[in-house]
């Protein structure tokens, strides 16, 4: 599986935009760009996935490289229930069920009140 | 969305008894789940895949004669760390793809936390 390279820990003030960034060098043409987040004492859960373009949903945007050799993880505004670590991976576009995940060391989000 | 479930969310056991711990797709189907072990402040390890009908595979370096692992039907995989010692003392996790639109999707349990004493 290609790598991701992301900060081990970030900081950020309650109700201000996060962005968190991601580093994929080494991506290949079929690989997707996935966030999970784990929260405090439970399982991780999926964020958000893109392939080349920008995306956004009701958790958060993400910001993807022309070249794709990065990504940015982008929370408009963050509340205290978002402090969790977040995951970068990188999934081949084939998706079969045994497309398995390897997780790397994630960034640690802190959120001051 | 779907949903993943574990039971028990935590257990405490003995030195040398095994613990089983359950993993259920509730409401779609999964012909292969995931199951993987965090510790305290690290990154969740992928232990080993479970398929429906077959034998699970293993990563490298996981004792498949310790942590037996079942996939009795389309919704339940089971993982069972016989004779549990401290060291096996972890958080517990598993996961099953989505399916048809999901696909893309990993749903990841709650988590079981097993202390063994």
């Amino acid at each position: 599986d290609a790598k991701t390279t992301q900060p081990n820990s970030m900081e950020s003030n309650e109700e201000e935009p996060v962005h968190l960034p991601c580093n994929h060098s080494t991506i290949s043409g079929t690989d997707y760009i996935h966030w999970y987040r784990q929260l405090p004492s439970q399982g991780p859960e999926y964020v958000i996935h893109g392939l080349t373009s920008n995306v956004n949903n009701r958790m958060a945007s993400l910001a993807i490289a022309e070249d794709r050799k990065s990504s940015t993880l982008i929370l408009h505004r963050a509340t205290l229930r978002d402090a969790a670590v977040y995951y970068c991976i990188l999934r081949d576009g084939g998706y079969s069920s045994a497309s398995k995940i390897i997780f790397g060391s994630g960034t640690r989000l802190s959120i001051r009140p | 969305g779907a949903v993943v479930s574990q039971h028990p969310s935590w257990v405490i056991c003995k030195s040398g008894t095994s613990v089983k711990i359950e993993c259920r797709s509730l409401d779609f189907q999964a012909t292969t789940m995931f199951w993987y072990r965090q510790f305290p402040k690290q990154s969740l390890m992928l232990m080993a895949t479970s398929n429906e009908g077959s034998k699970a595979t293993y990563e490298q370096g996981v004792e498949k004669d310790k942590f037996l692992i079942n996939h009795a039907s389309l919704t339940l995989s089971t993982l069972t760390v016989t004779s549990a010692h401290p060291e096996d003392s972890s958080f517990y996790i598993c996961s099953a793809p989505g399916t048809g639109g999901s696909r893309k999707t990993q749903y990841f349990g709650p988590g079981t936390r097993l202390l063994v004493l």
